[in-house]
């Protein structure tokens, strides 16, 4: 999988919109770009997961620009139930033997 | 709700115990995986297992021991840990390795005393 660089962590508040970048410059023609979320002791979601230009679903979207070396997560209005760490991951959706290889996330803190 | 299931939630063991982890999909998936999370660090991932045969041993100690009889079920067996073995063990399928969306269950927390 190619390698991923976020920001550690981020802070926002109740109702706002948020937005984390991660940047992903090596990577290649064949990767997806895959978001997900994990709660304190709890195992990873799979929240969003795109190829190029912009995805939605009921929980976030996901902007790609042009030259796909970045990407960002989009968290409209959040809540205080949205703290938790989020990965970024890049890699084919049916790429080789590895499981999935995550970093260290960006732990967003939402206060009220 | 995930589709995976682990049991159990928690576990406190001696150092001279033997004690299993258990994980379960019924989503038809055929890659199952073994994580662990300690305190404060990144997941590592443990064991890959594809149609039941391990592809993927990421040089974990021979303490931990896992165990695929089924594309449905997966086992770590555990025997002679250490404390700082204790963490959050996670399971993970995906309907074939290296796909990006996984789906995990909510992990055993593990407590080496």
């Amino acid at each position: 999988l190619a390698k991923t660089t976020q920001p550690i962590s981020m802070d926002s508040y109740e109702g706002q919109e948020v937005n984390i970048t991660c940047s992903h410059n090596n990577i290649a023609t064949n990767d997806y770009i895959t978001w997900y979320q994990q709660f304190p002791s709890q195992g990873p979601r799979f929240i969003i997961q795109g190829y190029k230009t912009k995805v939605t679903n009921e929980v976030a979207s996901l902007f790609i620009p042009a030259d796909r070396k970045s990407s960002t997560l989009s968290l409209p209005r959040v809540s205080l139930s949205d703290t938790a760490v989020y990965y970024c991951l890049v890699g084919d959706t049916r790429g080789g033997a590895d499981g999935l290889t995550f970093g260290k996330g960006t732990h967003l803190i939402i206060q009220p | 709700e995930t589709g995976v299931t682990q049991t159990p939630r928690h576990l406190v063991m001696g150092m001279t115990n033997k004690k299993s982890l258990k994980c379960e999909q019924h989503l038809g998936h055929n890659a199952m995986y073994w994580y662990k999370q300690s305190a404060k660090k990144p997941l590592e991932l443990m064991f890959v297992y594809s149609l039941e045969e391990r592809v993927e041993n990421n040089s974990v100690p021979s303490r931990f021991s896992p165990e695929c009889p089924n594309s449905s079920h997966l086992f770590l067996h555990l025997h002679t840990l250490q404390p700082e073995d204790s963490a959050l063990y996670l399971c993970a399928s995906s309907q074939a390795t290296g796909w990006t969306e996984a789906f995990f269950g909510q992990g055993t927390r593990l407590t080496v005393v």
